[in-house]
């Protein structure tokens, strides 16, 4: 069985500031690891994913992530936000030798970016 | 815009009431799936199809839930004598053989 702990359910910040969003995982078999983005009242985006390859991932809007699989994490960083980073952002897992099939989310993390 | 679109966006339906929602995913994608978001948590998997063929269900997927996708391109998800806990968004996404999934806007449901 597969799991997804996202550790802040909140995390406020200032606009240009830095920013961590942190996920562990728990699987008994090699997962894929995402980050997607849900904005108010829409569907979920890919941010980023990590399928194999280089632990450092970057994805789109200046976002980037880190595998690291002896902590089984893959937190997601930004180095400046936007006041249009608020949303709400999940991390999901996927079974490596299962592609294509089901995703498990983490809880989310709502990121609230003040001026 | 060729993205996966749902329908209806918005359904309010008493307790009791069947509703059916409508996913059309992206044309070239096999492969259909369907979550249930409620509030302030992620999204769950219910089910997805390969092409016709259903290849996992979930343990949520109750009795008074089934899904189709007759022709393996758009799909159906109905919930049969509806409950007020069935309230959540519902979201179907679709990927072209195993890639990253896209995720449609979301029917949300309440049930009053």
């Amino acid at each position: 069985a597969q799991s997804v702990t996202q550790l802040d359910s909140q995390v406020p910040v200032f606009e240009e500031a830095p920013v961590e969003l942190r996920c562990n995982y728990s699987s008994s078999v090699s997962v894929y690891l995402f980050w997607y983005v849900q904005y108010p009242n829409q569907g979920l985006q890919l941010l980023l994913k990590y399928l194999s390859g280089s632990t450092l991932v970057k994805g789109i809007n200046g976002f980037e992530a880190e595998f690291n699989k002896s902590q089984t994490s893959f937190h997601l960083r930004k180095p400046s936000v936007h006041i249009s980073d608020t949303a709400e952002y999940f991390c999901a897992v996927s079974d490596r030798y299962n592609q294509g099939g089901k995703l498990i989310f983490g809880q989310g993390t709502e990121l609230s970016v003040k001026p | 815009d060729t993205g996966v679109s749902q329908d209806p966006r918005h359904k309010i339906t008493k307790r009791g009431q069947n509703v059916t929602f409508r996913c059309d995913p992206i044309s070239e994608h096999n492969r259909l799936y369907w979550y249930r978001q409620t509030l302030g948590q992620g999204p769950e998997f219910l089910t997805y199809f390969q092409n016709e063929a259903q290849l996992e269900k979930s343990r949520l997927l109750s009795d008074r839930f089934s899904a189709e996708r007759p022709k393996g391109s758009f799909s159906t998800l109905e919930i049969q004598r509806t409950e007020q806990g069935d309230s959540a968004m519902y979201l179907c996404a679709s990927s072209f053989r195993g890639s990253e999934q896209y995720f449609g806007p979301g029917t949300r449901l309440t049930v009053t």
